[in-house]
């Protein structure tokens, strides 16, 4: 079965610099969420999209920035990176239509390191 | 505010033992409660999915239960193998979320032979 995929799996970025993350949904998920996972920490959420809208916002940074395309693919977008930035960016998606509930189906993850 | 929080942290065990790991959120008002598995370094797998209408869900050795009024959760393995060791997280769906996921710390499961 088709799952979340995300890219890059591993990124190195210098402080200061950008990173673009990108998260596909499952076939016909049109939720997506982003979480961050600190070294040691629980998965955070930072921001969701329903049908390209969105959604919810968590504790995202506003160097952050993040949109749903018309495919239903993902972008986090990510500016002036601190070394606080390091961490496991998850991106998870859903077919859960508004304001029904259904499980989260999350990546494997894009493994963000700011040296 | 939904807080969630499991006990306990780290737990290592022989192999074969019948586990219970706690979850416990502060506000009853939730939809759902998730339970995944998490490898070192790796992602977030799915294991069972309690709505908000149901008590239990169990998938081969594995059992959650949710308790809403006393704010509950639990996660049974039973005949724990090496291979069950990971973290395991507890995540609530809070109401008026939008489906938003509050995660537990996670508990070190270490399944020794």
């Amino acid at each position: 079965a088709a799952g979340v995929i995300q890219s890059p799996r591993h990124l190195i970025k210098e402080k200061r610099e950008t990173a673009t993350l990108k998260c596909y949904p499952i076939p016909r998920h049109d939720t997506v969420y982003w979480y961050q996972q600190g070294p040691g920490q629980d998965p955070q959420f930072l921001i969701s999209f329903y049908e390209k809208m969105q959604s919810d916002k968590g504790s995202i940074p506003d160097r952050f920035s993040a949109q749903q395309f018309s495919d239903y693919h993902s972008e986090l977008n990510m500016s002036s990176l601190e070394l606080g930035d390091s961490a496991l960016y998850f991106c998870a998606s859903s077919p859960a239509r508004l304001p029904s509930v259904d499980t989260q189906y999350f990546g494997p993850g894009t493994r963000l390191t700011v040296l | 505010k939904q807080e969630v929080t499991q006990i306990p942290a780290a737990l290592s065990v022989p192999e074969g033992e019948n586990l219970v790991l706690n979850c416990s959120f502060t506000d009853s008002a939730i939809y759902n409660l998730q339970w995944f598995r998490q490898d070192p370094g790796k992602g977030l797998t799915s294991l069972l999915l309690i709505q908000s209408s149901q008590r239990e869900q169990t998938s081969g050795r594995l059992n959650a239960s949710l308790d809403k009024s006393s704010g509950r959760s639990t996660l049974y393995i039973a005949a724990s193998q090496p291979g069950d060791s990971a973290t395991y997280l507890c995540a609530a769906y809070p109401r008026g979320g939008y489906n938003k996921l509050i995660f537990g710390a996670g508990t070190r499961l270490a399944v020794h032979p």
